[in-house]
């Protein structure tokens, strides 16, 4: 089946670690995105990456590092210079970016918590 | 004006109520317009584009007032499984191009009861 993954469903993070998400599609996408959401708030949107080896900050790219090494993969590292983490962290794909706005399509999310 | 402003809700109404939904956004330049629905504590899942000329699609009706910039969502005889959150989505300037990416409004949480 087609479609966005993301692992682990939980992760924790302790004091001073970088942690990294997991976000793998298999719908031959271009576009990848990661999302923060928090409780009764939107989603704020943290990188996000048109094509292979090349990715843009968003709006709260601070303290978060991505790579995307390969089109199926956009990996996101939490580091410790993120001092507030705790957080749903969403992954989203869409099929192109120039010249268009495409839907997003997205994974089922991590739930990262500080120890 | 916030970027993409929904009413806050919650919306509590029985099964087979007609629930309207509404959102503003404040880039006229904007193109894209969409409806998502979340569930507790999953991911949000595309309900509907929003066009122009409005659309329908089964008991969800989508509308757009460009001049305005209004988007509206109505759900007829709504379901117990319309509970949800419904989040207006609207691209915007930042980024991904002359499009901009997709701005997320905060959602409003709907519970349909028996």
């Amino acid at each position: 089946d087609g479609g966005i993954t993301q692992s682990p469903k939980y992760l924790f993070r302790k004091e001073g670690q970088n942690v990294t998400l997991s976000c793998e599609q298999n719908l031959n996408h271009d576009a990848m995105y990661w999302y923060r959401q928090d409780p009764g708030q939107g989603l704020r949107l943290i990188y996000y990456s048109q094509i292979v080896n090349d990715f843009q900050k968003g709006d709260i790219a601070e303290g978060y590092s991505v790579s995307r090494e390969k089109k199926e993969s956009f990996p996101l590292t939490v580091t410790s210079a993120q001092k507030n983490p705790t957080a749903f962290y969403l992954c989203a794909s869409s099929p192109r970016l120039r010249g268009s706005v495409e839907t997003q399509y997205f994974g089922p999310g991590t739930r990262l918590l500080v120890l | 004006r916030k970027e993409v402003e929904q009413d806050p809700g919650p919306f509590n109404v029985p099964e087979g109520a007609t629930v309207a939904f509404n959102c503003t956004y404040s880039n006229s330049a904007s193109q894209s317009f969409f409806w998502y629905r979340q569930d507790c504590r999953k991911e949000p899942k595309l309900l509907m584009s929003v066009y122009s000329s409005g659309n329908e699609d089964g008991r969800f009706t989508a509308q757009l007032n460009r001049a305005s910039q209004y988007i509206s969502l109505l759900i007829r005889d709504s379901k117990l499984s319309d509970s949800a959150t419904y989040l207006c989505v609207v691209n915007g300037k930042r980024g991904g191009g002359s499009q901009g990416n997709l701005i997320f409004g905060k959602g409003t949480k709907l519970s349909v009861k028996p």
